[in-house]
This record gives C-alpha cells, structure tokens and sequence, in this order.
C-alpha cells in the first residue's frame, strides 16, 4: 500500500485552458474527497464520492468543475476554461468507510494559472 | 455551518520546549476531529484522529485533547525539535460520519534549534 498518490504534482496552464487531474486512492478505501488549499488557509471541501457515486457537491464546484470516479477506484477532477482565481492545490483524500473514517490525503496537485 | 478556529496563526519557539496549539469548532455536534501536518508545499500527513467520545489520544511525543461540549481541542507537543517545523491543521466531521472534513486555517510552527 503506497498511499494516496495524485498526478501530476505542478501544473501550469494558461488562462482558458483545461486541465484534468487524477487521485489514486489507497486500495479497497471506497470513499474520496477533493479538497482545494489556496495559500494560507485550511482545505475547502470541493466533493466527496462513494465508491462510483458522487454524493456531495460543494457550492465551491462551479460549473466549470467536473468530477468522475469510474468503477469506484482513480477519480479526476477536470477544470474547463481556467481562470487565474483556479490557482490553488488540489487535494485528494480517502478513507475506507469504518467506523474509524481516518482521512489520508495524497501530495496534491499544485495548479498555476497564468 | 461549522466554522474552525486554530491560535495562535504562527509560533515560533525554541528547540525542547514543550508546547500547546488551540483549535476551537462552533458546532459540537461531530463525529471526530483529526489533526495534521503539512509542510511547504506538499500534503496532509495524519497525526491524532480522536473520535467524538474520546477524550484524548497520544503518539509518541504528540498528546491531543477533546472537549467536545466547550468545543475545543488542543495539540500538545513535548520537547519540540526542529524538525517538528510546519503547519498543524485542525479539522472537525460533522455528525453523519460521511461528511467531509471543515478545516482550521493552521498554525505555522517554526522550532529553533
């Protein structure tokens, strides 16, 4: 078990563009959150699946945001036309839906746009 | 709506003393609260998760507390060391369990050796 992994870690993009971003949850954790870190501040919920449902959306997730979590394992979260207020570190959490409900988070993907 | 509060913003101390971080939640109604660390630029790594019918958990040198009906936690690190140099985030579940987490802004912790 390697840990929550994100790919890629830096991403620079132009105004406009779109960008996709993946999360590779611990194996056998059936839920995943995405978070989004701007500097300075705590996490802010973005969504949240279980297994291949999206069950939460945050008013944060506009619609220029997508999420997907096909067959309940990787999920991406993609940004259509970015904007430089996107530029921030995206966060993907797991956690396998005991009782415990421990969050694990992975490195993040930071995103700049220019 | 469930607000998170972590004083002091920033601290810095010198290397072996032992030291207190305060997080405050309006909303006592949660599940568990879970603490962290997160260096520059990089994720989240889980130190104390303490669920909401605790009253404390340890690890090591780190000791974090529960009182869930004034709504506070607090972080205690003994004999602080260099290394221990980062941003400690509090983070609160609401009740359901499935809920995402509602973070704290942090505190930047900076240890001198």
């Amino acid at each position: 078990d390697t840990g929550v992994s994100q790919d890629p870690r830096h991403k620079i993009t132009k105004r406009g563009q779109n960008v996709t971003f993946r999360c590779d949850p611990i194996s056998e954790h059936n839920r995943l959150y995405w978070y989004r870190q701007t500097l300075g501040q705590g996490p802010e919920f973005l969504t949240y699946f279980q297994n291949e449902a999206q069950l939460e959306k945050s008013r944060l997730l506009s619609d220029r945001f997508s999420a997907e979590r096909p067959k309940g394992s990787f999920s991406t979260l993609e940004i259509q036309r970015t904007e430089q207020g996107d530029s921030a570190m995206y966060l993907c959490a797991s956690t396998p839906g005991t009782k415990n409900n421990e969050q694990f988070f992975g490195p993040g993907t930071r995103l700049t746009v220019l | 709506k469930q607000e998170v509060t972590q004083i002091p913003a920033a601290l810095s101390v010198p290397e072996g003393e032992n030291l207190v971080l305060n997080c405050s939640f309006t909303d006592s109604a949660i599940y568990n609260l879970q603490w962290f660390r997160q260096d520059p630029g990089k994720g989240l790594t889980s130190l104390l998760l303490i669920q909401s019918s605790q009253r404390e958990q340890t690890s090591g040198r780190l000791n974090a507390s529960l009182d869930k009906s004034s709504g506070r936690s607090t972080l205690y690190i003994a004999a602080s060391q260099p290394g221990d140099s980062a941003t400690y985030l509090c983070a609160v579940r609401g009740w359901s369990g499935n809920t995402p987490l509602v973070f704290g802004k942090g505190t930047r912790l900076s240890v001198i050796a």
